[in-house]
């Protein structure tokens, strides 16, 4: 079946600027990640949907980063006023969060670089 | 707080096996994980072992988890060209908790 898709695969943007990057998750999927792998930092966490509960941003490092997940499904993260360290591969994952099935399931990323 | 510690290097000749070492330091840590990542692709999943597990086999792949001393390995027997990448160390709680990854120890086979 469909695996995790992400888009754009790249996205190459003015510094100040906004972005929207989008996930679509693996179908009948109730968790969805996002991660971030940058050169300096490897790979972090930023935020988690589960279900209908309220998400855990505590992985999002300003208030110019939010995410949404409409209908349980398709999720979106936007950074505000993009910076040059906002540069690194965004990374989605979801889950299926029954017990005994824990994998995280990776997207191919969406590259984004802040000129 | 969580830390996940990888050694960043592994080179191995082709048809021998590598082990890639990994630890952690959350106790309370309840699922291990191993991803590969090819140049210019995502995670990958390889396998993954719960906490009251010591082994797991998967083909060519090993997985040893020491829960004392919080080591988890992942040894890959008869080592190809194709295994050359970076292999991801992670840990979550409950498994449907975020990840906390290792830097990745970037493995390179020589024919």
């Amino acid at each position: 079946g469909a695996g995790v898709s992400q888009s754009p695969s790249n996205k190459v943007t003015e510094k100040g600027k906004d972005v929207e990057l989008r996930c679509d998750p693996i179908s009948g999927h109730t968790a969805l990640y996002w991660y971030r792998q940058s050169l300096g930092q490897g790979l972090e966490f930023l935020i988690y949907f589960q279900g209908n509960s309220a998400p855990d941003k505590s992985g999002l490092p300003s208030d110019r980063f939010s995410a949404e997940r409409t209908g349980g499904s398709v999720s979106t993260l936007t950074i505000q006023r993009t910076q040059q360290e906002d540069s690194a591969v965004y990374l989605c994952a979801s889950s299926l969060d029954r017990t005994g099935m824990r994998e995280q399931y990776f997207g191919p990323g969406t590259r984004l670089t802040v000129t | 707080g969580e830390d996940v510690e990888q050694s960043l290097f592994l080179s191995v000749r082709e048809g021998d096996s590598s082990v890639i070492n990994c630890t952690y330091t959350d106790s309370s840590s309840t699922y291990l994980y191993w991803y590969k990542q090819e140049p210019g692709a995502g995670l990958q999943l390889l396998t993954y072992i719960f906490s009251n597990m010591d082994m797991k086999q998967d083909q060519r792949l090993t997985v040893l988890l020491n829960k004392k001393d919080k080591h988890l390995s992942l040894r890959i027997a008869d080592t190809q060209t194709g295994d050359s990448a970076i292999y991801f160390c992670a840990e979550s709680r409950s498994g449907n908790t975020p990840l906390v990854f290792g830097k990745g120890t970037r493995l390179s086979v020589i024919a």
